[in-house]
């Protein structure tokens, strides 16, 4: 059972937005914006897509954006494209252990 | 050009041994706070093991005791050797690299920027 709670799956048309949750407790999400999000296509490694709930690197989308309330962070993604299709992760720091927690992974069907 | 890449995986008998290899190009492997993470098959993502720039390890709970992380400076390579190897330890391995802090008071970001391709360790009698 993973630490951060996530759908199984959520599923949008082309051009759609959709918004995946990941939702935590005070010690992990709710205590720090230390929340990041992953892509992962079949067979290849994860890509960082966010960070610090909101941030994006260098050469990501601006079609995708973090948000966080309370113990429950977010990740929208606005003009679904054929691509974005994979699973998604989100993760955070948490003082339970002073390391680091994924979600289940959420898998996205466009 | 960051890059990971990862190596050594492979099938072994549960109670068996393996030494995971991640050689890194672009940056020094000792000025960065490297991960593990694994992945079973059809599974979500579990972080395994960090070593930081003081050269400090810590491990999951899960193979806390088992696996030992280290890092070779001059052939800028980190590594996962992992001992008393069970069949639940089957997994892609990943290692990872934290990202620069985002904070004045951190010593490294709270996020896995840059990734190597992973390497399968199949435990099976």
């Amino acid at each position: 059972q993973s630490a951060l709670t996530q759908p199984a799956s959520v599923s949008g048309s082309p051009g759609q937005s959709i918004t995946i949750s990941c939702s935590g407790g005070y010690y992990d999400i709710g205590d720090y914006n230390y929340v990041s999000w992953y892509q992962q296509h079949p067979g290849k490694a994860p890509k960082l897509i966010i960070y610090d709930v909101r941030h994006r690197p260098s050469g990501v989308s601006s079609r995708f954006s973090g948000s966080k309330s309370g113990v429950t962070a977010s990740l929208t993604i606005s003009g679904l494209q054929a691509d974005d299709e994979a699973d998604y992760y989100c993760s955070s720091y948490t003082t339970i252990t002073a390391f680091w927690v994924f979600g289940g992974g959420t898998k996205l069907t466009v | 050009e960051v890059q990971l890449v990862d190596s050594g995986g492979g099938l072994v008998q549960p109670g068996g041994s393996l030494r995971l290899s991640c050689a890194a190009s672009g940056f020094a492997v000792d000025n960065n706070f490297m991960t593990w993470v694994r992945q079973a098959p059809g599974k979500g993502l579990e972080w395994v093991s960090v070593i930081y720039t003081s050269g400090s390890a810590y491990y999951a709970d899960s193979v806390k005791g088992r696996f030992t992380i280290s890092r070779h400076s001059s052939e800028n390579t980190l590594f996962l050797q992992m001992n008393s190897l069970r069949t639940e330890d089957t997994a892609l391995y990943y290692c990872a690299r934290l990202g620069p802090p985002t904070n004045y008071h951190d010593s490294t970001g709270n996020y896995h920027d840059y990734w190597g391709q992973g390497t399968l360790v199949t435990v099976s009698p």
